[in-house]
């Protein structure tokens, strides 16, 4: 089956503590990325990356690290949350073909930092 | 940056009802998308229909691209269609990223 997973789906945490939720896709797609759901803000990007070892910054990238290493995988790094960084967020994927530009979420991650 | 404005904002029907909710986007697009957002925070992928009509059991969506905009209808409601209904566009040249509308929150009362 098709799809985008991450992990934990849910996580409390207090601040400063290091922590790194995991997206996997199983659909070989180019493009990954990470949204960031926020009451009365949307859904908002964070970063995106359009291979291995190629990412860049989206809307909202401060406070946030990210890597690209097998096409698969796109972990997001907190290094020192804080509690403005409580948030559900959400991973998608995409393939970079022209015949279809459709894109894939995972089922989402809720993060309190405390 | 592409703008997306979905309405009505907010609709409450009961069930058994029809609906449409309506997204305009204001320049030309390779990727429009429909979600639903659960109660539970899941993103559901209605719809990718960057043009034309499609349907899928009680839900269809039309993308008139060269008007910029897309119409997702909703038959005969049921209350497992409440939550929050998000149309996403990614603008020709975009680099895949996808910017979301503020949501159409519909409330499907027994």
């Amino acid at each position: 089956e098709a799809q985008v997973t991450q992990n934990p789906r849910y996580l409390i945490t207090v601040t400063g503590k290091k922590l790194t939720v995991t997206c996997s896709q199983n659909m070989n797609h180019e493009y990954m990325s990470w949204y960031r759901q926020d009451p009365g803000l949307g859904l908002r990007q964070i970063y995106y990356s359009m291979n291995v070892e190629v990412t860049d910054k989206g809307d909202v990238p401060e406070g946030y690290k990210v890597s690209r290493k097998e096409k698969r995988n796109f972990p997001l790094i907190l290094e020192s949350p804080s509690p403005n960084q409580t948030s559900l967020y959400f991973c998608a994927s995409g393939s970079t073909s022209v015949t279809s530009y459709e894109q894939y979420f995972g089922p989402g991650t809720r993060l309190t930092v405390t | 940056g592409i703008q997306v404005e979905q309405s009505p904002p907010d609709l409450i029907l009961q069930e058994g009802a029809n609906s449409t909710l309506r997204c305009n986007f204001s320049d030309s697009v390779n990727n429009l998308q429909w979600f639903h957002q659960n109660p539970w925070g899941q993103l559901i992928n209605l719809f990718y229909i960057p043009s034309g009509t499609k349907q899928n059991g009680r839900l269809s969506a039309t993308t008139v691209a060269t008007e910029r905009y897309s119409l997702l209808y909703i038959s005969s409601s049921q209350t497992t269609d409440s939550g929050v209904y998000f149309c996403a566009v990614e603008r020709i040249g975009g680099y895949s990223t996808l910017t979301f509308g503020k949501g159409t929150m519909l409330l499907v009362s027994p």
